[in-house]
């Protein structure tokens, strides 16, 4: 089947550094994935934050960017200086938009991000 | 209101007993989900309305039900609750290709 593997559990950042959250996927009976960041406030419902529909384009939101890497199937969530406020849990996602409805998403199981001053 | 609702946020329930989660929105979307979190694992499709029809997972066809009587509500049915349904339920709706919107979820402990 279809899956999404975030590696790391948690990643402590201090405020102002780079942020690099890991995320590959194998898509076995998906011949072009679609892949999305969604990230969940403290208190709030999961939210997009970025989405890449094609091999090779990047996305962006917020100060986040993501290379979709078809040849390293990789989805890395980027930022170049964190803020307090960035502090959340960020989960990477797979579908089929060809032939699946837009909510039906494969997750990773999350890296949840905490920025210090 | 762009919000999809969740009730209750937390709710405890006995084994062997039924449970019912009740998720809405006023979007007017065609589609409603239903996701389970358990910690340290992704979030989980269980099944998706789409307008009047239901779509199960395959690996979780016969634990769960679900009913949509009208385009706002959707409900989670358990018939009968074991310690491992304990999780977090976690509700979206969509319209289209738009985007999706997720509830804040229920939280569900079986003792």
């Amino acid at each position: 089947g279809d899956s999404v593997t975030q590696t790391e559990g948690q990643v402590t950042v201090s405020e102002s550094k780079s942020l690099i959250i890991n995320c590959t996927y194998s898509a076995t009976s998906i011949a072009y994935p679609n892949l999305f960041w969604y990230v969940r406030y403290p208190g709030e419902g999961l939210q997009l934050l970025l989405k890449v529909i094609t091999a090779g384009q990047k996305g962006s939101s917020r100060g986040f960017e993501a290379t979709y890497n078809k040849e390293t199937t990789s989805f890395h969530l980027q930022k170049a200086s964190v803020q307090e406020s960035d502090s959340a849990v960020y989960y990477c996602a797979l579908s089929d938009l060809a032939t699946q409805v837009v909510g039906q998403l494969t997750f990773g199981s999350g890296t949840r991000l905490q920025v210090y001053a | 209101d762009t919000t999809v609702k969740q009730n209750p946020r937390y709710k405890l329930a006995r084994v062997g007993k039924p449970v019912n989660l009740i998720c809405s929105q006023t979007m007017n979307h065609d589609t409603m989900y239903w996701y389970q979190k358990k910690p340290n694992q992704a979030p989980k499709l269980l099944l998706f309305y789409y307008d009047k029809i239901l779509n199960r997972e395959a690996d979780t066809f016969e634990k769960f039900q679900s009913s949509r009587p009208n385009n706002s509500f959707c409900s989670l049915y358990i018939g009968s609750a074991g310690l491992e349904y304990s999780a977090m339920y976690l509700c979206a709706s969509s319209r289209d290709w738009g985007k999706v919107f997720f509830g804040k979820g229920t939280r569900l402990t079986v003792v």
